[in-house]
């Protein structure tokens, strides 16, 4: 089975730029979550969806946006890129849940490296 | 809000030692407990916890979770120079948390031939 596959795997923009990144989780996930992974913050969440829906956000400002499409393969984009948005950008991705008792597993992309001059 | 301690914030050792890696949590409504090894790359999945005092095996890893005492350890024995890695820990909250995984500083593990 083919893994979480991200592009592109690595972005030079200038700031004031947006930029789009594009996460294609496991076949068979439904749920999709993206993580910033910097030196200084370690890995933080940014948002999840499921079923074209997003269910949950961190705590990040508006200018980071994401949807989901119809076959699970999301989206993120970033406007108006700042320097300090140069991270590690990562998706995950689980066979998601209604809500249940159970609990599963992510699994990581291979990331897409930003770098904001 | 969620929190997850990891110690040591690094580790040196030989070839063929055990290291032990440590994980506190702090986290509302806990579902799971989660383990991944970082290189240069992404993280890789290696066990999630979601019982107390189930050790989890997978060759020379192993892991072991106390939801008493807020803590999980993973413990790496016969130790190659291939298991240096960050190890990350990571808890996910029940409820209406979905997707959202909390991370440790992570435990930088580096071992010397």
């Amino acid at each position: 089975k083919a893994g979480v596959t991200q592009t592109p795997r690595y972005l030079i923009k200038t700031r004031g730029q947006q930029v789009t990144l594009s996460c294609s989780p496991i076949s068979g996930h439904r749920s999709v979550s993206w993580y910033q992974q910097t030196p200084g913050q370690g890995l933080q969440f940014l948002f999840e969806y499921f079923s074209e829906t997003q269910r949950n956000k961190g705590n990040f400002p508006g200018r980071f946006s994401g949807r989901q499409f119809s076959n699970s393969r999301s989206e993120m984009n970033v406007s108006t890129l700042e320097l300090g948005d140069s991270a590690l950008y990562l998706c995950a991705s689980s066979p998601g849940r209604r809500p249940s008792l159970s609990a599963y597993e992510q699994y990581f992309g291979p990331g897409t490296r930003l770098t904001v001059t | 809000e969620d929190k997850v301690v990891q110690s040591p914030l690094s580790l040196v050792v030989h070839e063929g030692d055990t290291v032990t890696l440590n994980c506190s949590y702090e986290v509302t409504n806990f579902r799971s407990l989660l383990w991944y090894k970082q290189e240069k790359k992404a993280p890789t999945f290696l066990f999630m916890l979601t019982s107390s005092g189930i050790e989890k095996k997978s060759g020379r890893l192993s892991s072991i979770l106390d939801k008493k005492e807020l803590f999980s350890i993973l413990n790496i024995t016969a130790t190659q120079t291939g298991d240096s890695a960050v190890y990350l820990c990571a808890v996910e909250a029940g409820g209406t948390s979905y997707g959202k995984l909390t991370f440790g500083q992570g435990t930088i593990l580096t071992v010397h031939p």
